[in-house]
């Protein structure tokens, strides 16, 4: 039974180019959660997404960052225009359900140019 | 606002040294608080939740405990594979997502 999926691994962008980050949930998983990880930093909550709905978008920037979950395919999250303080590695957590336990994915390790 | 502090940052053992990793939390009603180990370059692998205050879970050489504020994680005669950033989180009662600390940097040597 394969684990969370993420990918790409490694994303190297410029400053003002577009990421996208594409996590597949757990099977059987319909609740998904991205992270931030900063340098010495912990893991600070995102946005939470259940197929084809935002539930709680209260971590993530206003601007430049959106998510979706579509009915078919990866969740992905998308940063417009980035900047080097996006540098982080981007983690992405599914769970049966909701307030059951989340299991993570390896992360994306963005870093900005 | 949810708060979790971890100590100690890092904490250097040797093999068969026992010791105890600290987690404190400030939650506004807990449903549950987590465990997770992490390793260089990895996502955090889950390891325990504790839901209640006296609780206990065990998984070989860790035993993670839980009071009203506060949760340890025992390790017993680690081994340098036991080496990885543990971290804590608290769930608040009605909502899914977690809310971490900032990990305690475990090294065994052997």
């Amino acid at each position: 039974n394969a684990g969370v999926m993420q990918n790409p691994r490694h994303l190297v962008r410029r400053r003002g180019q577009e990421a996208r980050l594409r996590c597949s949930p757990m099977k059987g998983h319909s609740h998904v959660y991205w992270y931030r990880q900063l340098p010495e930093e912990g893991l600070k909550f995102m946005v939470y997404l259940q197929k084809e709905n935002i539930i709680d978008e209260s971590g993530m920037p206003k601007e430049r960052f959106s998510a979706e979950f579509p009915k078919e395919g990866p969740s992905i999250l998308r940063i417009q225009q980035v900047v080097r303080g996006d540098s982080a590695a981007y983690f992405c957590a599914s769970s049966p359900g909701a307030s059951e336990t989340q299991y993570f994915g390896p992360g994306t390790r963005l870093l900005v140019l | 606002e949810d708060q979790v502090t971890q100590s100690p940052e890092a904490l250097r053992l040797q093999e068969g040294e026992s010791s105890s990793l600290n987690c404190s939390y400030t939650v506004s009603g807990l449903r549950g608080l987590f465990w997770y180990r992490q390793d260089p370059g990895k996502g955090p692998e889950f390891l325990f939740t504790l839901y209640s205050a006296g609780e206990e879970k065990e998984k070989e050489r860790l035993k993670a405990t839980l009071t009203k504020k506060e949760s340890f994680l025992h390790i017993t005669a680690p081994k340098p594979e036991d080496s990885a950033t543990y971290l804590c989180a608290v769930q608040a009662a009605g909502y899914s997502t977690l809310t971490f600390g900032k990990g305690t940097m475990l090294l065994v040597s052997p």
